[in-house]
């Protein structure tokens, strides 16, 4: 089974910092790599697809990379509204596996 | 303007089948890459795949629950059904339908989502 390991489960920051989590498959994915954004009470909205790409509407401070099995997303500077749960998923293999999810808690 | 919607009870009994419905428009099941899915999230938990039916009718369900799930289209009606059969109190979740889209970059993302619809499974 394919595990997908978000680090770290927890994280607080600033207003305008800049913050990066990480998603690590067990096998390689290639780049079929989303992330989520999940505020409490709602739906989860798609911020990045393929690993890098940018979904329509999502502000250009959202970016994602990958290294091999690794993948990074990156919010160049915490908005308020940035405070939510981020999830990562495989769609590589049938699964479609999540990630456990980073909260993104103001400090 | 692409929207869904999930309906179905909000409590279920234990050993139960529940039948949730997404409604959903803006879009058609026809049309080819496109997919529906089911998500669920456990009050406090992380998200969980459970279920996806393609354009072409192809179905994926999850490995460890799939004797217990079934999902069709009805493309007439712009609606995909999940029944999950033998309920127990540890499927209580939000339940979620969403789009699949295959982008040209490869790979599939869900990119439209319901707003969910809380299942409580107890007696």
């Amino acid at each position: 089974d394919m595990q997908m390991t978000q680090s770290p489960s927890s994280l607080s920051a600033f207003v305008g910092d800049r913050v990066t989590i990480t998603c690590r498959a067990s096998q390689s994915i290639i780049s079929h790599l989303n992330w989520y954004q999940q505020k409490p009470g709602k739906a989860p909205k798609l911020l990045i697809y393929a690993a890098s790409s940018l979904q329509s509407g999502v502000p250009s401070r959202f970016s994602g990379d990958e290294s091999g099995t690794d993948f990074t997303l990156t919010i160049s500077s915490l908005q308020p509204e940035d405070f939510a749960t981020y999830y990562c998923q495989q769609t590589y293999t049938t699964g479609y596996t999540f990630g456990q999810g980073t909260k993104l808690e103001i400090k | 303007q692409i929207t869904l919607k999930e309906s179905g009870p909000t409590l279920v009994k234990p050993t139960h089948a529940l039948t949730l419905t997404c409604t959903f428009s803006g879009f058609s099941l026809t049309t080819t890459g496109v997919g529906v899915g089911w998500i669920r999230q456990p009050p406090g938990k992380a998200l969980e795949w459970l279920a996806l039916i393609y354009w072409n009718d192809d179905k994926r369900y999850r490995l460890s629950l799939k004797s217990r799930l079934t999902i069709t289209k009805d493309t007439s009606k712009n609606q995909v059904v999940l029944i999950m059969t033998n309920m127990d109190p540890v499927d209580t979740a939000t339940y979620y339908c969403a789009r699949l889209f295959t982008s040209r970059r490869g790979g599939e993302n869900f990119d439209y989502w319901g707003q969910g619809t809380l299942v409580t499974v107890s007696s």
